[in-house]
């Protein structure tokens, strides 16, 4: 069954660092999201992707968060200066073409990230 | 802003009985909902959706009902096995645009063998 791989697994950085999430959604989909879960919190929506351009975005998503698709096949989360408040499990997430499954995310295992 | 609420935290169920999730959502504009279950340090996985066209879907031992009036749905489980014991999360997204999954705080099933 396709699904959608993200690495690290576990990544732990310091406070100020740049941290890149990568991952690889499900083939033939088109619309692409990053979503995160702080430890004990519910799962939020941070952004959403769609034709090489960020279609939403939530307040949480400021200037310091920013994704990229840079080749076709991989799709990343670019943290450029990491704070303490960022340590949560990210989970990227693909849907296929509107109309067809559209509106089922398939997600990613995660990614945990810890900000020391 | 708490526009889909899951109330009850945890939901203990004996194996063979029925288990019944609620989720309430504040938002009319919403279109499309979904269920996913997790385990701890994996990613969410889809288990059913529905609609606002519809007020019921079935899949195999999972059902979701869906009342647009009082802004609620239901998944019910049966009969519900150890295997189901996960936190089950609710989520609610309008029909415009991407789907912008807005996801409820999760409830905690625990099935007893």
């Amino acid at each position: 069954e396709p699904e959608v791989t993200q690495t690290p697994s576990h990544q732990v950085t310091q406070m100020g660092q740049e941290v890149i999430l990568r991952c690889v959604p499900i083939s033939n989909h088109l619309y692409f999201y990053w979503y995160r879960q702080i430890l004990g919190q519910k799962v939020e929506f941070l952004v959403s992707f769609y034709n090489n351009e960020i279609s939403e975005k939530s307040e949480i998503f400021d200037d310091q968060f920013s994704v990229e698709r840079p080749d076709g096949s991989n799709f990343t989360l670019k943290i450029r200066s990491t704070k303490l408040e960022d340590s949560a499990m990210y989970f990227c997430a693909s849907s296929g073409d509107r109309g067809v499954g559209a509106n089922v995310l398939t997600f990613g295992a995660g990614s945990r990230l810890t900000v020391l | 802003d708490q526009q889909v609420k899951q109330n009850s935290p945890s939901l203990s169920v004996q194996e063979g009985r029925i288990s019944i999730l609620n989720c309430d959502y504040t938002n009319s504009m919403f279109d499309y909902f979904l269920w996913y279950k997790k385990y701890p340090a994996e990613g969410p996985t889809f288990l059913i959706s529905i609609s606002s066209i519809k007020d019921k879907n079935e899949d195999g031992r999972f059902t979701v009902f869906l009342n647009k009036s009082a802004k609620h749905l239901s998944l019910h489980i049966v009969p519900s096995q150890p295997g189901d014991s996960a936190v089950y999360f609710c989520a609610a997204s309008e029909a415009s645009g991407t789907y912008k999954y807005i996801f409820g705080t999760g409830t905690r099933l625990k099935v007893l063998a």
